[in-house]
């Protein structure tokens, strides 16, 4: 079975200053790992993927997440956070022997203050 | 291209009803997942359609079912509604049995009263 844990459950962070979230996963097998956003009242929205390429990936609104198979880590940042990041963050894993089955972690809510 | 469509946007009923939520995909995409967003238990996989067939079910009760139709619409349906059935439904296409990227609709707010 695998599982993701989103290690913070909120984040403050002020406009312009960088922007981690943390994510660790646990997973049998060789995983595909996402970054999904919900703005409110809104669905999800993909950031970015990871399907065993590159362990650097880099998404939209200059998301990028790194891919860390010794630490089971797939943390998401951004260099400098906009108002407009203000949203729930949702780290993702998906095995092959599970179909489409995504396994969503708790979530992380930003606060983006000005 | 239109994005993946969910009906109705907000339903209301009461404890012991039931309830048919209504997911339209992306044209051409052939595979439909139903999740459950809540703030106790956060988001769940219900569960997965591909061609008609369900492909993969989460641990949900029998009261929750769902099926897909030959254009790839899919339904689901609540039977003998519970307080805690009260949640967020979000549906996710995407192209095939095994494709990376999935998504999602607006999804179907249900409050049961």
């Amino acid at each position: 079975a695998q599982s993701v844990t989103q290690l913070d459950s909120h984040v403050s962070v002020s406009e312009g200053t960088p922007v981690l979230l943390r994510c660790n996963y646990s997973s049998s097998y060789s995983p595909s790992l996402f970054w999904y956003v919900q703005h409110p009242n809104k669905g999800l929205q993909l950031l970015l993927k990871y399907t065993s390429a590159a362990t650097l990936v880099k998404g939209i609104n200059g998301f990028e997440a790194e891919f860390k198979k010794s630490e089971t880590s797939f943390h998401l940042t951004k260099p400098s956070a906009h108002m407009s990041d203000a949203a729930e963050y949702f780290c993702v894993v998906r095995v092959k022997a599970a179909g489409n089955k995504l396994t969503f972690g708790g979530g992380t809510r930003v606060l983006v203050k000005p | 291209k239109a994005g993946v469509t969910q009906t109705p946007r907000y339903l209301i009923k009461t404890r012991g009803q039931q309830v048919t939520l209504s997911c339209s995909p992306i044209s051409g995409h052939r595979s439909v997942s139903w999740y459950q967003q809540t703030p106790g238990q956060g988001l769940q996989f219900l569960f997965e359609y591909f061609s008609e067939t369900q492909r993969n079910k989460g641990n949900f009760p029998g009261r929750f079912s769902g099926r897909q139709f030959s254009n790839s619409r899919s339904e689901m349906n609540v039977s003998t509604l519970e307080l805690g059935d009260s949640a967020l439904y979000l549906c996710a296409s995407s192209l095939g049995a095994d494709a990376y990227e999935q998504y999602f609709g607006p999804g179907t707010r249900l409050t049961v009263t």
